[in-house]
């Protein structure tokens, strides 16, 4: 079973701060990771994906990976009440059958306080 | 580009009943993909198409749940019967074909179904 494990929420930050949303994973020979935004009652939205070691950078949000940890993050840069959502990590696993598929960790509420 | 389109928005049912939801896809995304969310989970993959046949379907609950995908575009997804726990968003996402390289699924509006 493949799992994909989120840090407990909610989170709150206050504005302009730093947020950082964590992300761990099962499956050792995941290549594909991503964060998917959720503002309530809408549906994901893709903010980022990663696919090499390191650090990836796109405006306010930077994407982290450590393959040999296991590990994902998503840092927000000078947060504002509008990233006030729901974040989502999503690992691209070989299902049985060869499929390649998407395992979504249950989400990070994270609330920007004015 | 126009995005992912999910008919209809909102269901409500009671338990036994049956229901079906409509899913289009982004044009050109050969890849399309059902999910069912439950309040406070994150999306669960129920079926996945590559054109008009099944790619992966282990998690679809077969004795209720179906799925089709006629002619590689449209599809739709039917439940019968409903149970209580069925009430959920139904998500349908869509990619290019994901044989390598990136492989971005992009999510419509979903169907938030309420069986009673």
């Amino acid at each position: 079973q493949k799992e994909v494990e989120q840090n407990s929420g909610p989170l709150s930050v206050p504005e302009g701060a730093i947020a950082s949303l964590n992300c761990t994973y099962s499956d050792r020979v995941s290549q594909s990771f991503f964060w998917y935004r959720q503002y309530s009652g809408k549906s994901p939205e893709l903010i980022m994906s990663i696919y090499s070691n390191g650090d990836k950078e796109d405006g306010r949000f930077t994407a982290q990976l450590n393959k040999a940890s296991q590990y994902v993050s998503l840092l927000i840069r000078d947060s504002q009440p509008s990233d006030s959502a729901t974040y989502l990590c999503a690992v691209l696993s070989i299902s049985s059958g060869s499929a390649r598929q998407l395992t979504f960790g249950s989400g990070t509420q994270l609330t920007v306080l004015p | 580009e126009a995005g992912v389109a999910q008919s209809p928005r909102y269901k409500i049912i009671e338990k036994r009943q049956s229901v079906a939801f409509w899913c289009n896809p982004i044009s050109g995304h050969a890849t399309l993909y059902w999910y069912q969310q439950i309040l406070g989970q994150g999306p669960k993959l129920l079926i996945q198409f590559q054109n008009n046949g099944v790619v992966d379907d282990s998690q679809l609950p077969k004795d209720r749940f179906s799925a089709e995908r006629l002619k590689g575009v449209d599809s739709t997804l039917k439940i019968q019967p409903a149970k209580l726990e069925d009430s959920a968003v139904y998500l349908c996402a869509s990619s290019l074909v994901p044989t390598s390289g990136p492989y971005e699924q992009y999510f419509g509006p979903g169907t938030r179904l309420t069986v009673t």
